[in-house]
């Protein structure tokens, strides 16, 4: 099993719709859990953090399900600038504390 | 605000040639990080250094690639010989604390 798991999709949405994506991961002492958003042929950009309790960020909602070993990351309202594509990251507990496992990314394309 | 610097943007070089990609991270950033990314997949860690020290370089392949901090702020990842396998993106990051923030990376191609 892949330490940090996502569907690499693509989810294609129209606009105005409301898409879900989870990240499960392997190691249940990890502390850590990050959405990251990548341009094509760009660098990821840090979108929000996950925390315990769940985090929203205007459109953005993030969650994490500790028992189950996933993150989430809902986007409502969808734009047609939010098509790219959400890696989400996990801290590897047996590294340093800082050091993230990354997904492979999901893929999201918004139409018209 | 404040961002990673990255040089060069974009890298083509051939087979067995060396090349050197450099990194200047956020100021007051103390943990620096290489990663490689392939087309379709997620960052790999390549390199972590705390300040000058290397604190993980556990997926360096080390019989062609170094990297160095000699002074705890700017880095260098080196790859001699190149091979045509390595290209990718090449991306550094910094953190403070645990949110790495991303470079524009610098994109290799090697022929």
């Amino acid at each position: 099993r892949k330490e940090v798991e996502q569907d690499p999709g693509p989810f294609n949405v129209p606009e105005g719709a409301t898409v879900a994506f989870n990240c499960t991961y392997s190691n249940s002492a990890s502390q850590s859990f990050f959405w990251y958003r990548q341009d094509c042929r760009k660098e990821p950009k840090l979108l929000m953090s996950v925390y315990s309790s769940g985090n929203e960020d205007g459109r953005f909602t993030a969650q994490l399900n500790r028992a189950s070993q996933y993150i989430s990351l809902l986007i409502r309202d969808s734009k047609l600038s939010d098509s790219a594509t959400y890696l989400c990251a996990v801290n590897d507990p047996t590294g340093t504390a800082s050091k993230l496992t990354f997904g492979t990314g999901t893929r999201l394309q918004v139409t018209l | 605000e404040a961002e990673v610097a990255q040089s060069p943007r974009y890298k083509i070089t051939e087979k067995s040639q060396a090349v050197a990609f450099w990194c200047d991270p956020i100021s007051g950033h103390a943990t620096l990080y290489w990663y490689r990314q392939i087309l379709g997949q997620g960052p790999e860690l390549l390199v972590q250094f705390q300040d000058e020290s290397v604190v993980d370089d556990s997926q360096l392949p080390k019989d062609r690639f170094s990297a160095e901090r000699l002074k705890g702020v700017d880095s260098t990842l080196k790859i001699q010989p190149a091979e045509l396998g390595d290209s990718a993106m090449y991306l550094c990051a910094s953190s403070l604390l645990e949110t790495q923030y991303f470079g524009p990376g610098t994109r290799l191609l090697v022929l």
